[in-house]
Protein backbone atom coordinates (compact mmCIF):
# COMPACT_ATOMS: atom_id res chain seq x y z
CA UNK A 1 0.00 0.00 0.00
CA UNK A 2 1.40 3.41 -0.86
CA UNK A 3 0.73 5.65 1.57
CA UNK A 4 2.98 8.30 -0.06
CA UNK A 5 2.53 9.11 -3.53
CA UNK A 6 4.21 11.38 -5.98
CA UNK A 7 2.65 10.80 -9.52
CA UNK A 8 4.86 12.79 -11.24
CA UNK A 9 7.81 10.57 -12.53
CA UNK A 10 9.43 13.70 -14.09
CA UNK A 11 9.68 17.43 -14.34
CA UNK A 12 11.95 19.39 -16.69
CA UNK A 13 12.36 23.53 -15.62
CA UNK A 14 14.05 26.09 -17.43
CA UNK A 15 17.42 27.47 -15.40
CA UNK A 16 15.70 30.57 -12.80
CA UNK A 17 12.33 29.38 -13.60
CA UNK A 18 10.16 27.84 -10.47
CA UNK A 19 10.26 24.20 -10.30
CA UNK A 20 6.91 22.88 -8.18
CA UNK A 21 7.24 18.79 -7.02
CA UNK A 22 3.71 17.42 -5.82
CA UNK A 23 3.60 14.42 -3.05
CA UNK A 24 0.09 13.48 -1.88
CA UNK A 25 -0.58 11.05 1.18
CA UNK A 26 -3.24 8.49 2.65
CA UNK A 27 -2.67 8.04 6.07
CA UNK A 28 -3.91 11.19 8.66
CA UNK A 29 -1.87 10.14 11.33
CA UNK A 30 1.22 11.23 9.80
CA UNK A 31 2.52 14.57 11.26
CA UNK A 32 6.16 14.97 10.33
CA UNK A 33 7.27 15.55 6.46
CA UNK A 34 10.15 15.70 4.29
CA UNK A 35 12.00 16.00 1.51
CA UNK A 36 14.78 14.11 0.65
CA UNK A 37 17.38 14.54 -2.78
CA UNK A 38 19.06 11.81 -4.49
CA UNK A 39 22.07 12.80 -7.13
CA UNK A 40 22.92 9.02 -8.89
CA UNK A 41 24.99 6.27 -7.21
CA UNK A 42 24.59 8.92 -3.55
CA UNK A 43 22.07 7.95 -1.21
CA UNK A 44 19.75 10.70 -0.36
CA UNK A 45 19.84 13.64 1.35
CA UNK A 46 18.11 15.74 3.78
CA UNK A 47 16.58 18.72 2.30
CA UNK A 48 13.82 20.23 4.03
CA UNK A 49 11.27 19.46 6.21
CA UNK A 50 7.84 20.69 7.85
CA UNK A 51 5.87 19.15 11.09
CA UNK A 52 1.89 18.62 10.78
CA UNK A 53 1.15 21.81 13.14
CA UNK A 54 2.76 24.29 10.24
CA UNK A 55 1.70 25.54 6.73
CA UNK A 56 4.65 26.31 5.34
CA UNK A 57 8.44 26.46 6.03
CA UNK A 58 11.40 28.00 4.05
CA UNK A 59 15.17 27.46 3.65
CA UNK A 60 16.91 29.47 1.17
CA UNK A 61 15.63 28.67 -1.87
CA UNK A 62 13.02 26.07 -0.89
CA UNK A 63 9.83 25.91 0.11
CA UNK A 64 7.89 23.38 1.63
CA UNK A 65 3.61 23.81 1.90
CA UNK A 66 1.49 21.73 3.65
CA UNK A 67 -2.77 20.91 2.64
CA UNK A 68 -3.77 18.74 5.57
CA UNK A 69 -7.27 19.17 4.56
CA UNK A 70 -5.94 17.41 1.06
CA UNK A 71 -2.85 15.63 2.19
CA UNK A 72 -1.30 17.48 -0.09
CA UNK A 73 2.35 18.94 0.17
CA UNK A 74 4.33 20.61 -2.25
CA UNK A 75 8.23 21.88 -2.58
CA UNK A 76 8.75 24.53 -5.01
CA UNK A 77 12.40 25.58 -5.65
CA UNK A 78 13.05 29.22 -6.98
CA UNK A 79 14.92 29.96 -8.87
CA UNK A 80 15.82 26.40 -9.44
CA UNK A 81 19.61 26.08 -10.79
CA UNK A 82 21.19 23.15 -12.58
CA UNK A 83 22.77 21.59 -9.76
CA UNK A 84 19.13 21.01 -8.68
CA UNK A 85 18.68 18.25 -11.02
CA UNK A 86 18.37 15.34 -9.02
CA UNK A 87 15.39 12.60 -7.87
CA UNK A 88 13.59 14.51 -5.32
CA UNK A 89 11.68 11.80 -2.78
CA UNK A 90 8.52 13.23 -0.70
CA UNK A 91 8.42 11.08 2.50
CA UNK A 92 6.74 10.86 6.10
CA UNK A 93 6.34 9.65 9.55
CA UNK A 94 4.41 9.73 12.26
CA UNK A 95 5.85 9.82 16.07
CA UNK A 96 3.04 7.65 17.41
CA UNK A 97 2.31 4.04 17.53
CA UNK A 98 4.81 0.85 16.69
CA UNK A 99 6.11 2.97 13.49
CA UNK A 100 7.49 5.22 15.54
CA UNK A 101 10.51 6.89 13.61
CA UNK A 102 9.76 4.72 9.83
CA UNK A 103 10.01 6.88 7.03
CA UNK A 104 7.39 6.55 4.15
CA UNK A 105 8.57 7.21 0.89
CA UNK A 106 6.97 7.64 -2.72
CA UNK A 107 8.40 6.59 -5.85
CA UNK A 108 10.32 10.22 -6.59
CA UNK A 109 10.41 12.65 -8.63
CA UNK A 110 13.48 13.26 -11.44
CA UNK A 111 13.76 17.05 -11.92
CA UNK A 112 15.69 18.37 -14.85
CA UNK A 113 16.84 21.93 -14.57
CA UNK A 114 18.05 22.96 -18.23
CA UNK A 115 19.79 26.14 -19.18
CA UNK B 1 31.88 14.82 11.03
CA UNK B 2 32.00 11.62 9.34
CA UNK B 3 29.32 10.34 7.37
CA UNK B 4 27.29 6.96 7.05
CA UNK B 5 29.55 4.13 5.36
CA UNK B 6 28.49 1.14 3.82
CA UNK B 7 30.23 -2.05 1.81
CA UNK B 8 30.62 -3.14 -0.47
CA UNK B 9 29.12 -0.29 -2.90
CA UNK B 10 28.10 -2.84 -5.61
CA UNK B 11 27.85 -6.78 -5.26
CA UNK B 12 26.75 -9.60 -8.12
CA UNK B 13 25.54 -12.66 -7.24
CA UNK B 14 23.85 -15.71 -8.69
CA UNK B 15 20.32 -16.65 -7.18
CA UNK B 16 20.28 -19.23 -4.35
CA UNK B 17 23.89 -17.74 -3.12
CA UNK B 18 23.94 -15.35 -0.06
CA UNK B 19 25.58 -12.14 0.70
CA UNK B 20 25.90 -9.80 3.63
CA UNK B 21 26.53 -5.73 3.75
CA UNK B 22 27.78 -3.52 6.27
CA UNK B 23 27.10 -0.66 7.48
CA UNK B 24 29.02 1.88 9.82
CA UNK B 25 26.41 4.68 11.24
CA UNK B 26 27.39 8.19 12.18
CA UNK B 27 29.28 8.23 15.08
CA UNK B 28 26.40 8.60 18.64
CA UNK B 29 23.55 8.03 16.60
CA UNK B 30 21.55 5.47 18.42
CA UNK B 31 19.14 4.63 15.64
CA UNK B 32 19.89 2.71 12.73
CA UNK B 33 17.70 2.17 9.33
CA UNK B 34 18.23 -0.17 6.57
CA UNK B 35 15.96 0.43 3.16
CA UNK B 36 15.87 -1.75 0.17
CA UNK B 37 15.15 0.81 -2.59
CA UNK B 38 13.78 -1.11 -5.56
CA UNK B 39 14.23 0.37 -8.96
CA UNK B 40 11.64 3.26 -9.95
CA UNK B 41 10.57 3.05 -6.40
CA UNK B 42 11.22 4.76 -3.37
CA UNK B 43 13.24 3.21 -0.42
CA UNK B 44 11.48 0.86 1.87
CA UNK B 45 12.26 -0.01 5.96
CA UNK B 46 13.44 -3.72 6.48
CA UNK B 47 14.34 -2.96 9.61
CA UNK B 48 15.14 -0.56 12.47
CA UNK B 49 17.54 -0.42 15.44
CA UNK B 50 17.68 1.80 18.77
CA UNK B 51 21.26 0.85 20.04
CA UNK B 52 21.78 -2.87 19.41
CA UNK B 53 17.68 -3.72 19.97
CA UNK B 54 15.26 -4.24 17.06
CA UNK B 55 12.56 -1.71 17.28
CA UNK B 56 10.86 -2.81 13.97
CA UNK B 57 11.36 -5.06 11.62
CA UNK B 58 7.37 -5.98 10.57
CA UNK B 59 8.87 -5.40 6.63
CA UNK B 60 11.72 -7.76 6.84
CA UNK B 61 11.39 -10.98 4.89
CA UNK B 62 12.60 -13.00 8.08
CA UNK B 63 12.72 -16.57 5.77
CA UNK B 64 15.51 -15.37 3.84
CA UNK B 65 16.73 -11.74 5.73
CA UNK B 66 18.24 -11.58 8.84
CA UNK B 67 20.56 -8.51 10.35
CA UNK B 68 22.04 -7.82 13.58
CA UNK B 69 24.13 -5.04 15.27
CA UNK B 70 26.99 -4.82 17.28
CA UNK B 71 27.24 -3.81 20.17
CA UNK B 72 25.10 -1.00 19.41
CA UNK B 73 27.39 0.22 16.79
CA UNK B 74 28.10 -1.28 12.98
CA UNK B 75 25.40 -3.41 11.45
CA UNK B 76 24.90 -6.18 8.56
CA UNK B 77 22.11 -7.62 6.53
CA UNK B 78 22.53 -10.45 5.36
CA UNK B 79 20.27 -12.71 2.32
CA UNK B 80 20.25 -16.31 2.41
CA UNK B 81 19.66 -17.49 -0.01
CA UNK B 82 18.55 -14.75 -2.39
CA UNK B 83 16.23 -14.29 -5.13
CA UNK B 84 15.98 -12.59 -8.68
CA UNK B 85 13.26 -9.93 -6.52
CA UNK B 86 16.56 -9.04 -4.34
CA UNK B 87 17.93 -7.32 -6.87
CA UNK B 88 17.92 -3.84 -5.62
CA UNK B 89 20.14 -0.76 -3.40
CA UNK B 90 19.97 -1.69 -0.05
CA UNK B 91 20.79 1.55 1.97
CA UNK B 92 21.55 2.38 5.37
CA UNK B 93 20.66 5.43 7.41
CA UNK B 94 21.43 6.71 10.90
CA UNK B 95 19.44 9.37 13.30
CA UNK B 96 20.36 10.42 16.56
CA UNK B 97 16.94 9.19 18.20
CA UNK B 98 14.26 7.31 17.04
CA UNK B 99 11.64 10.27 16.29
CA UNK B 100 9.64 11.27 13.26
CA UNK B 101 11.36 14.48 13.46
CA UNK B 102 14.95 13.59 13.97
CA UNK B 103 16.77 13.66 10.53
CA UNK B 104 18.03 10.38 9.05
CA UNK B 105 21.46 10.72 7.71
CA UNK B 106 22.17 8.11 4.59
CA UNK B 107 24.68 6.04 3.09
CA UNK B 108 25.98 5.78 -0.76
CA UNK B 109 23.87 2.42 -0.58
CA UNK B 110 24.73 -1.42 -1.71
CA UNK B 111 23.94 -2.08 -5.30
CA UNK B 112 22.97 -5.69 -5.31
CA UNK B 113 22.32 -7.51 -8.56
CA UNK B 114 20.86 -11.10 -8.35
CA UNK B 115 21.55 -13.53 -11.34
Amino acid sequence: DQQVKQNSPSLSVQEGRISILNCDYTNSMFDYFLWYKKYPAEGPTFLISISSIKDKNEDGRFTVFLNKSAKHLSLHIVPSQPGDSAVYFCAASSDRGSTLGRLYFGRGTQLTVWP
Amino acid sequence: EAGVAQSPRYKIIEKRQSVAFWCNPISGHATLYWYQQILGQGPKLLIQFQNNGVVDDSQLPKDRFSAERLKGVDSTLKIQPAKLEDSAVYLCASSLFVQGADTQYFGPGTRLLVL
